[in-house]
This record gives C-alpha cells, structure tokens and sequence, in this order.
C-alpha cells in the first residue's frame, strides 16, 4: 500500500540548474497537487490537477512547471532553480467527487539551492 | 480568491487541558470544506477532522472537535485532554468548488508537562 511516494527525498542544486521532482500515486485519485512549506508560511499550493491533461496554477506558480500525462504521476519540473526556492516540497492526492475527502501526502522532499 | 488565517503562531497548553487553534476564511462560495491536519517533527501531514459546510453539526473525533460557525466564517479546533503526542504543528484548510485546497499559516501547538 505504497499512497503517495515522493522521489527523491533530498536534493541540492546549484542555482540556474534543472530539476524533477517526482510524484506518484498508486490509489487512482484524480487530484493532485504540490505545495512548498517554508517557515512561517505554512503550505503554499504551486500547482494542482483535477484529472490527466489538466492542470492548473495555485498561489505560488512561478518559477515551476507541472504536466499530468496520467492519472498516476504528477511531476513538478524547476526549469532554472533559484535559491528562492529552497524549501520542503510535498505532493498530495485525493478523489474529487467528494469533496471532502482528505489530501494523502507524500513524506517530502527537502530542497537546497546553493 | 479564497484565504485562510490562522492568527496564532504559537500556543502552548499545559497537559490534560484544553486549548483551542483559532481559523477564520474569507470565500464568496457557499459549498465547501474544511479540515485541520497535524504535521508532528516527522514532517507526516495527518488528518484530524473534517467540516462540511452544509453540515450545521460540528464534527467530532475523539479528543478533538470543532466550532464551526459559517457566518462568521470561523472554524476553530479544540483538543481536548491535551496529551505529549498532540505537540505538532496544525494547519487548517479549506477545499472549495474548484476542488483547489488551500491553507493557513500554521499554528505550533506546544504541550507542557
């Protein structure tokens, strides 16, 4: 019963590289997204994907690029990192046709840029 | 758009009694939903209660329950009995139309012993 696997769980990067961070989930939930947790911000939502070859911005955007090609994998593309975003990311899924069902989140993955 | 406050940083309570985490939310929809999740020092997002907002009945679970007032568009958490293990930090969260979810800062919950 893997959920929601987050690869990889730590990463340094020189400012102006390129990265991946991976996301996948093994539940068929249609939703998922990607937040970024600094200190004294809380979780600020990046991204977000009701369903394969649908996505959509949340609060913090820029600077990161998403696809969903399937329902499974929701990966979170730093074309050109900054040490901005140096941060704890998390990837969470839920279904949508019940709204209120709770987000499962990944364990994180640890960002540096230097 | 939607926001969520969580106006208090930093609360401590001493163990065995209760405290309340204070949200409040600012929406224009009149259908949504809302959770409050822990993340402990493992960095592990848990669940500990949900709040449809068609639902006048405030949710339960346990040691934890919920005020929930839609007018005032407030949604605060109370622990009850306070144990160790609930030292955490709690976020509160609103989940809207769009199915977009969004948080509040985070409240860093201390229990003394």
């Amino acid at each position: 019963n893997a959920g929601v696997t987050q690869t990889p769980k730590f990463q340094v990067l020189k400012t102006g590289q390129s990265m991946t961070l991976q996301c996948a989930q093994d539940m068929n939930h249609e939703y998922m997204s990607w937040y970024r947790q600094d200190p004294g911000m809380g979780l600020r939502l990046i991204h977000y994907s009701v369903g394969a070859g649908i996505t959509d911005q949340g609060e913090v955007p820029n600077g990161y690029n998403v696809s969903r090609s399937t329902t499974e994998d929701f990966p979170l593309r730093l074309l050109s990192a900054a040490p901005s975003q140096t941060s704890v990311y998390f990837c969470a899924s839920s279904y949508t046709g019940g709204a209120n069902q709770p987000q499962h989140f990944g364990d994180g993955t640890r960002l540096s840029i230097l | 758009a939607q926001t969520v406050t969580q106006s208090q940083p930093e609360m401590s309570v001493q163990e065995a009694e209760t405290v309340t985490l204070s949200c409040t939310y600012d929406t224009s929809e009149s259908d949504y939903y809302l959770f409050w999740y822990k993340q402990p020092p493992s960095r592990q997002m848990i669940l500990v209660i949900r709040q449809e907002a068609y639902k006048q009945q405030n949710a339960t679970e346990n040691r934890f329950s919920v005020n929930f007032q839609k007018a005032a568009k407030s949604f605060s958490l109370k622990i009850s009995d306070s144990q160790l293990g609930d030292a955490a930090m709690y976020f509160c969260a609103y989940r809207g139309e769009d199915d977009k979810i969004i948080f509040g800062k985070g409240t860093r919950l201390h229990i003394l012993p």
